[in-house]
């Protein structure tokens, strides 16, 4: 089966300092989204990225967040300073219509702001 | 707005019991999608079902089934002679139609522990 591949598995940052978490969506997908999960929380929606423009964000993603299709393949999260509370598990996936079809998750970026 | 309830925070069975997963979920939405996602220790969220509010038939996968009731909006899920393997973390979820395609509301979750 297809594999949505998200880089790092692992990133530590110090609070302030910007990152940018990775993900390389199922080649023929059009829809991108990001979910995080806080330890032992539910798994949140961010943000959903179609035709190159976001398409719907929730109260999380505020001026902080940023993302990005650089290229025809990578989806990107910029956190631009992060804060103590950004630590979590971001979870990238993508889906290839708008009939609410499945949804393929990444396994994950666990970001730990230091 | 949507919500999904997990009143189940941990379950604790022995390998072989039947064990069922409850899910609660509210919508105004008459279009929805509900869905099963599975997170194992290595915390990757693996896609297990996904159920439109036009379907009420029940459904089967193996030792997976899912009982969809819109009379009392649950979601169940039954995992038949549970096995060691199926320990993980489950995830009820919804999504309403139009606009907001893709974006899931998940429920907290319920830690299932399958012992030997």
């Amino acid at each position: 089966e297809p594999e949505v591949t998200q880089t790092p598995s692992h990133q530590v940052t110090q609070m302030g300092q910007e990152v940018i978490l990775r993900c390389v969506p199922i080649s023929n997908h059009l829809y991108f989204y990001w979910y995080r999960q806080i330890l032992g929380q539910k798994v949140e929606f961010l943000v959903s990225f179609y035709n190159n423009e976001i398409s719907e964000k929730s109260e999380i993603f505020d001026d902080q967040f940023s993302v990005e299709r650089p290229d025809g393949s990578n989806f990107t999260l910029k956190i631009r300073s992060t804060k103590l509370e950004d630590s979590a598990m971001y979870f990238c996936a993508s889906g290839g219509s708008r009939t609410n079809e499945k949804l393929f998750f990444g396994s994950g970026t666990q970001l730990s702001v230091l | 707005a949507q919500k999904v309830t997990q009143a189940q925070t941990e379950i604790s069975v022995v390998e072989k019991e039947d064990v069922t997963l409850d899910c609660v979920y509210e919508t105004r939405d008459t279009t929805y999608y509900l869905f099963w996602y599975k997170q194992p220790p290595s915390g990757e969220l693996v896609f297990l079902i996904r159920r439109n509010s036009f379907d009420e038939q029940n459904e089967i996968s193996g030792r997976y089934s899912w009982n969809f009731q819109k009379s009392t909006s649950s979601f169940n899920f039954t995992i038949t002679a549970s096995q060691v393997v199926d320990s993980a973390v489950y995830f009820c979820a919804l999504n309403a139609g139009g606009t907001s395609y893709g974006k899931l509301t998940f429920g907290q979750g319920t830690i299932l522990t399958v012992h030997p």
